[in-house]
């Protein structure tokens, strides 16, 4: 089974700052990878995903995610937040061989954003 | 608009009770899933189903129950045997195992009395 650690629960930003969340996955073979936002008392809605290709995706609200192979990682990146960005992430990944088309998540990662 | 909504949006549960919670989608979606998300614990996977009348435990399937008789509906079971049940629940969809694009529902809270 995968193992996706999302390294910080809690991440505080101010208005019009940049901003990382990590993700690291465990999975020594091919995965596809999604980064997903929810906002509160609502379901995810998917940001990005790598299927292949160029390792630095774009998604959503200005958002973007670079594949790092070598280091099992998928970063999220925004250069400027907003504070309409304040929600919770989650980083998931899914085996490219599985049948079963299954996600496993990570712990998430709260990014609230101050004026 | 197609969309996958789940019913009711809080619910609550005296001990001892089963209850039911509703997932309907008009995506026409062959896989669905059920994940249950705790503060700080993300969401974890407790049954899924690829077609119809077929349907597999997920990481955490104890206490739980589901039926798939119909291609848009996936309803979940929370039973009694379920000893901390109060948790938000995430209901999802999508075209198959090979789409790996899952749509969500907007959940339903349980919480118990």
């Amino acid at each position: 089974a995968q193992s996706v650690t999302q390294l910080d629960s809690q991440v505080p930003v101010f208005e019009e700052a940049p901003v990382e969340l990590r993700c690291n996955y465990s999975s020594s073979v091919s995965v596809y990878l999604f980064w997903y936002v929810q906002y509160p008392n609502q379901g995810l809605q998917l940001l990005l995903k790598y299927l292949s290709g160029s390792t630095l995706v774009k998604g959503i609200n200005g958002f973007e995610a670079e594949f790092n192979k070598s280091q099992t990682s998928f970063h999220l990146r925004k250069p400027s937040v907003h504070i309409s960005d304040t929600a919770e992430y989650f980083c998931a990944v899914s085996d490219r061989g599985s049948t079963l088309g299954r996600l496993y998540f990570g712990r998430g990662t709260q990014l609230t954003v101050w004026p | 608009d197609g969309g996958i909504t789940q019913s009711p949006k809080y619910l609550f549960r005296k001990e001892g009770q089963n209850v039911t919670l509703s997932c309907e989608q008009n995506l026409n979606h062959d896989a669905m899933y059920w994940y249950r998300q705790d503060p700080g614990q993300g969401l974890r996977l407790i049954y899924y189903s690829q077609i119809v009348n077929d349907f597999q435990k997920g990481d955490i399937a104890e206490g739980y129950s589901v039926s798939r008789e119909k291609k848009e509906s996936f309803p979940l079971t929370v039973t009694s045997a379920q000893k901390n049940p109060t948790a938000f629940y995430l209901c999802a969809s999508s075209s198959g195992p090979k789409s790996l694009i899952q749509h969500f529902g907007d959940g339903t809270r349980l919480s118990i009395l």
